[in-house]
């Protein structure tokens, strides 16, 4: 048990639309991070929240954008919607009783853009 | 030159075998190594960190890293077929924060 969770599970969107993607952590932990994974691929980073701030982020652009709330929970938004934004959305916070050093994943989101 | 570079695979291994995954990375920087496993469609799990130079073992995991060979490998004894999935190399370097840099993962197949 992770105790990481993510929604929604699936998603379709079409091109040039918007999409939220929301994740909460059991552990209250105040950093998470968002990571993009392509079919065949590693997971990527996106970016990263500290305390309600971003706090490092990868090679996405601007249209890839975040929210953490006081109780740490996560949105992740993208707008303007592109084909090869289809992908599996995961986030990673600290786990339950894991080490500040060990990540543990969300069961993720799948998008898929038409 | 990749970050994280990792044989694709497959690689195939009979069950009862030992599996031995390797893994380089290029930023001497790098502070904390990560082993994660991911089934097809599943979201990655993590099963083996590893932080100081040798081994580190976990049930049938060990985790070996040689920081001066900027290297770390999994091995997986007695492999079974419920092992059979994609593993996933994960550096984070100091300063990077919580930064993850994966590999692109080897597809591990045991086979009955």
């Amino acid at each position: 048990e992770t105790g990481v969770t993510q929604s929604p599970t699936h998603l379709i969107k079409t091109r040039g639309q918007q999409v939220t993607l929301r994740c909460s952590s059991q552990s209250g932990h105040n950093t998470v991070s968002w990571y993009q994974q392509a079919l065949g691929q590693g997971p990527q980073f996106i970016f990263q929240y500290y305390r309600e701030e971003e706090n490092g982020r990868g090679n996405f652009p601007p249209r890839f954008s975040g929210l953490q709330f006081p109780n740490y929970s996560s949105e992740l938004n993208v707008n303007a919607l592109e084909l090869d934004d289809s992908a599996l959305y995961l986030c990673a916070s600290k786990g339950i009783d894991g080490s500040y050093n060990e990540q543990f994943f969300g069961p993720g989101t799948r998008l898929t853009v038409l | 030159q990749k970050e994280v570079e990792q044989n694709s695979g497959p690689l195939s291994v009979p069950e009862g075998a030992i599996a031995s995954l390797n893994c380089t990375y290029s930023d001497r920087v790098s502070q904390s190594f990560f082993w994660y496993r991911q089934y097809s469609g599943k979201s990655p799990e993590l099963i083996m960190s590893i932080y100081s130079n040798g081994d580190k073992e976990d049930g049938r995991f060990t985790a070996q890293l040689n920081k001066a060979s900027q290297y770390v490998s999994l091995l997986i004894r007695d492999s079974q077929p419920s092992d059979s999935a994609t593993y996933l190399c994960a550096v984070r370097i100091t300063g990077g924060g919580n930064k993850l840099t994966f590999g692109t993962g080897t597809q591990l197949k045991v086979e009955l």
